[in-house]
């Protein structure tokens, strides 16, 4: 079985701070991580993948993770927020042997400040 | 390539009657799925297609719940005597098999109010 963790339901950053939303995994099998992002009432789009290639993967709009199997975690991270950056942020895990369907946290609201 | 579609994107219905959900995948993608997002959760698993063939189901999936993909191409969700407990964000979602087989893309979601 396949889980994930997003410490923090809601996380409020200032306009051109550091970002960081959190993710840990739980996975028999080698993961395929995933960070989408959910603006109101819209479908989601992917902002990054991890897929066993490079441990630090950068994404869409700035976005990066980094994928770190010693913690279980694949940390979503954004050097400076924009307010266009505020919405819901989900971690998701699949593998090879699921047929690659997602399995996702509970999602992280993210709130940009002036 | 338009991406995924979904139609209707907001659905009112009283409880007890029947819905049905059309999903059109992105058009060289084979595999096709559904999802379910109640308010403040993430989105859960209900089934999947490869073309035609409904290869798996979760248990959220009751028996008045049906889902086909004839021809394998768009796809149908249809739920019989609607429950409130049903009203959600219904999303569809595709991918296709080989290198690329993890990455899936959702549509803008159907969202289902029973009252």
């Amino acid at each position: 079985a396949q889980s994930v963790t997003q410490l923090g339901s809601h996380v409020s950053v200032s306009e051109g701070a550091l970002v960081l939303l959190r993710c840990n995994y739980s996975s028999s099998v080698p993961p395929y991580l995933f960070w989408y992002v959910q603006y109101p009432n819209q479908g989601l789009q992917l902002l990054l993948k991890y897929t066993s290639a490079a441990t630090l993967v950068k994404g869409i709009n700035g976005f990066e993770a980094e994928f770190k199997k010693s913690e279980t975690s694949f940390h979503l991270t954004k050097p400076s927020a924009h307010m266009s950056d505020a919405a819901e942020y989900f971690c998701a895990v699949s593998t090879t042997g699921t047929a690659s369907k997602l399995t996702f946290g509970t999602g992280t609201r993210l709130q940009v400040t002036l | 390539d338009t991406g995924v579609s979904q139609d209707p994107r907001h659905k009112i219905t009283k409880r007890g009657q029947n819905v049905t959900f059309r999903c059109d995948p992105i058009s060289e993608h084979n595999r096709l799925y559904w999802y379910r997002q109640t308010l403040g959760q993430g989105p859960e698993f209900l089934t999947y297609f490869q073309n035609e063939a409904q290869l798996e189901k979760s248990r959220l999936l009751s028996d008045r719940f049906s889902a086909e993909r004839p021809k394998g191409s768009f796809s149908t969700l249809e739920i019989q005597r609607t429950e409130q407990g049903d009203s959600a964000m219904y999303l569809c979602a595709s991918s296709t098999t080989g290198t690329s087989d993890y990455e899936q893309y959702f549509g803008p979601g159907t969202r289902l109010t029973v009252t």
